[in-house]
């Protein structure tokens, strides 16, 4: 079965600064995809970027982007300019099929 | 555009009550539904996902047990609840395709007393 880690239970950054959210995942697979999501104080799941396998281009939404490296199996996330809303749970998941795998999360915060 | 509705948002039920959530997905056909659970502070647990009317896929055993009657409606039930029951409950949907990420409706709270 696959599995999702990420290895930061907790982070926190200064408002305006940049942060890195680590995520490795273990898969045969060579087709896939991988996303974040972010979950806030209002428990509500949103996407925040997605990446398929076959693209060695990374990612980016605005002021988020991953840097996808498939050989290592590793897919972090760069919140750049962080801002006050950005504080929340940010999940990794892995899908090849249909279960999507999640990692346990990393609880994000942001100090102004 | 899709949308996907979840109810109740909060419930307070006793041990050994019967339980009902449903889940209904508007503006898509065939979707692939999921249940999670999310326990205060954790990660997402997969509990049952259906890619069609009637096939239901469990991934834990327990006293939980789902139902598709329709295509759009995704039900989670329970005979008789139990304490370790409590938690986040979040119905998701997505289409069949790789790339789909999961649409999440906006989950229960329960809470068993």
């Amino acid at each position: 079965a696959q599995t999702v880690t990420q290895s930061q239970p907790e982070m926190s950054v200064q408002e305006a600064e940049t942060v890195t959210l680590s995520c490795t995942y273990d898969t045969s697979e060579s087709d896939y995809y991988l996303f974040w999501y972010k979950q806030p104080p209002s428990r509500q799941m949103i996407l925040v970027i997605r990446q398929e396998a076959y693209k060695q281009q990374n990612a980016t939404e605005n002021r988020f982007s991953v840097n996808f490296q498939k050989a290592a199996k590793s897919f972090s996330l760069k919140i750049s300019d962080s801002q006050l809303g950005d504080a929340a749970m940010y999940f990794c998941v892995y899908n090849a099929g249909n279960m999507l795998t999640f990692g346990g999360g990393t609880r994000l915060m942001v100090k102004p | 555009s899709q949308t996907i509705h979840q109810w109740p948002a909060t419930l307070v039920q006793p041990v050994g009550s019967p339980l009902s959530l449903e889940c209904t997905v508007e503006g898509t056909s065939n979707p692939n539904l999921y249940w999670y659970r999310q326990a205060a502070g954790r990660g997402l647990q997969l509990l049952f996902y259906s890619v069609g009317i009637g096939q239901i896929s469990s991934e834990v055993p327990q006293n939980l047990s789902a139902s598709r009657p329709q295509d759009r409606q995704f039900i989670l039930s329970s005979k008789k609840l139990l304490l370790s029951d409590s938690g986040f409950y979040l119905c998701a949907w997505r289409t069949g395709q790789l790339n789909s990420p999961l649409h999440f409706g906006n989950g229960t709270r329960l809470t068993v007393t």
